[in-house]
């Protein structure tokens, strides 16, 4: 079935440089990725996707890239502030069996921004 | 005007209890979601009803009994509570749109201790 490998677990920046987080898929049908944070004690909110018939999408400090051949995509957020603390998580969107779609979810990163 | 909201916010109980949570969302979504996010925050997906019909139901024990009495409201009946259940619990919603892929909303969660 599908996998989603997410690294790393926990990133540490110092406030004003970049971070990256990066997620790799295995199921080469998956064609929707969308990236969720979680601020502590809070709800994971949905802050950018991407489907697969784009390369690359931006919002604002935050971007992602999708490369279809190696199966991987990644969470570029610039300039980072301390309100970018936080878990992120990645997840793949796949076809099952019974053409319900469901999610794959990462294991998240812990983003921390130090002063 | 809240989206998907959950009750109660915290739960502290007994083992061998028997517990629900409930959820409701107003946002017309047709499908909704209960997630279970450990101590280090994986997010495991464990029930999805689609207009009121269970779609994915993940490896989760038969304590646990989900219900839909309606596509705005999902809730979450956990027979025989044990210490590993301790967590927190996400419901959240989603509509189908015509690319099948959506944005997940999730609700506040629930913060369940098994003492």
């Amino acid at each position: 079935g599908e996998n989603v490998e997410q690294h790393p677990s926990t990133l540490s920046v110092q406030e004003g440089d970049s971070a990256v987080i990066k997620c790799t898929y295995s199921d080469s049908a998956s064609n929707y990725f969308p990236w969720y944070k979680q601020e502590l004690g809070k709800r994971p909110q949905l802050i950018i996707d991407i489907r697969s018939n784009v390369g690359e999408k931006k919002d604002q400090r935050i971007a992602v890239t999708l490369n279809k051949t190696a199966k991987h995509f990644s969470l570029h957020i610039t300039e980072t502030q301390p309100e970018d603390s936080a878990v992120y998580f990645c997840a793949a969107s796949r076809e099952r069996k019974d053409s319900n779609y469901q999610l794959i979810w990462g294991a998240g990163t812990k983003l921390i921004i130090k002063p | 005007d809240t989206a998907v909201s959950q009750t109660p916010k915290y739960l502290v109980t007994q083992m061998g209890n028997d517990k629900s949570i409930k959820c409701e969302q107003n946002l017309g979504h047709d499908t909704m979601y209960w997630y279970k996010q450990d101590s280090k925050k994986f997010l495991k997906i464990m029930f999805s009803y689609n207009n009121k019909e269970l779609i994915i139901n993940e490896t989760v024990p038969n304590r646990f009994s989900p219900k839909s009495p309606d596509k705005a409201h999902l809730n979450l009946h956990i027979n025989s509570l044990e210490l590993g259940d301790s967590a927190v619990y996400f419901c959240a919603s989603s509509q189908r749109g015509l690319a099948k892929q959506e944005t997940q909303y999730f609700g506040p969660g629930t913060r369940l201790l098994v003492l």
